[in-house]
């Protein structure tokens, strides 16, 4: 079955530390993205890519960093510079970086204390 | 500036009872229109969307969406609601070109389902 997968589930870090996030999709999806959740706020765009090897900033990059060295993958880096990691985080895909329709994956939730 | 409104935080509803969840965008083009659910600790599932044609769009789940541009409008209904629907229900638009993609999201409405 195509998807996305996001690994792992829950993770907890100490502040201070930086933690990657997983992000795999076997949909041949050009586009992925970034989104963080916390509740009531939505999802606020985090950082995009609608090609292996660029990416761009979304409204909240701030204290985040990404890669993109493979069309399948799209990890995301909580740098300890990010003020208030402890959220929900999405990742998502598309056919291409003109096609709206995002499909999501299960999410992580990151616990920083 | 791109917005999307959903003007219920948090919505009750009796199971077997009608629901109607209402968005509203603000957007300079002919927007695309999605809405998507979320189950507690889970990512987003989409329901349905607009793009062109029939303002009267079916999604899965037996929802559906009426786009109305003169209201900036695309409330979402579906004429009995079940418990399993309790979930988070969250609209976006995108669709200008420049945003390359990107989809804007409004805060969400929160379904409750009393038996």
């Amino acid at each position: 079955d195509g998807g996305i997968t996001q690994s792992p589930k829950y993770l907890f870090r100490k502040e201070g530390q930086n933690v990657t996030l997983s992000c795999e999709q076997n949909l041949n999806h050009d586009a992925m993205y970034w989104y963080r959740q916390d509740p009531g706020q939505g999802l606020r765009l985090i950082y995009y890519s609608q090609i292996v090897n660029d990416f761009q900033k979304g409204d909240i990059a701030e204290g985040y960093s990404v890669s993109r060295e493979k069309k399948e993958s799209f990890p995301l880096t909580v740098t300890s510079a990010q003020k208030n990691p402890t959220a929900f985080y999405l990742c998502a895909s598309s056919i291409s970086g003109t096609n709206y329709e995002q499909y999501f994956g299960p999410g992580t939730r990151l616990t920083v204390t | 500036a791109q917005s999307v409104t959903q003007p219920d935080i948090h919505i009750t509803v009796s199971e077997g009872a009608s629901l109607e969840l209402r968005c509203n965008y603000s957007y300079g083009a002919t927007p695309y229109l999605f809405w998507y659910v979320q189950s507690p600790g889970q990512g987003l599932q989409l329901l349905l969307k607009y793009f062109s044609g029939d303002t009267l769009v079916q999604g899965i789940k037996g929802f559906e969406a009426e786009f109305k541009r003169s209201q900036s409008s695309f409330n979402l209904r579906k004429p009995s609601v079940h418990w399993s629907d309790a979930a988070e229900y969250f609209c976006a638009v995108g669709g200008d070109g420049g945003s390359q993609g990107n989809l804007i999201f409004g805060k969400g409405t929160k379904l409750s389902v009393k038996p």
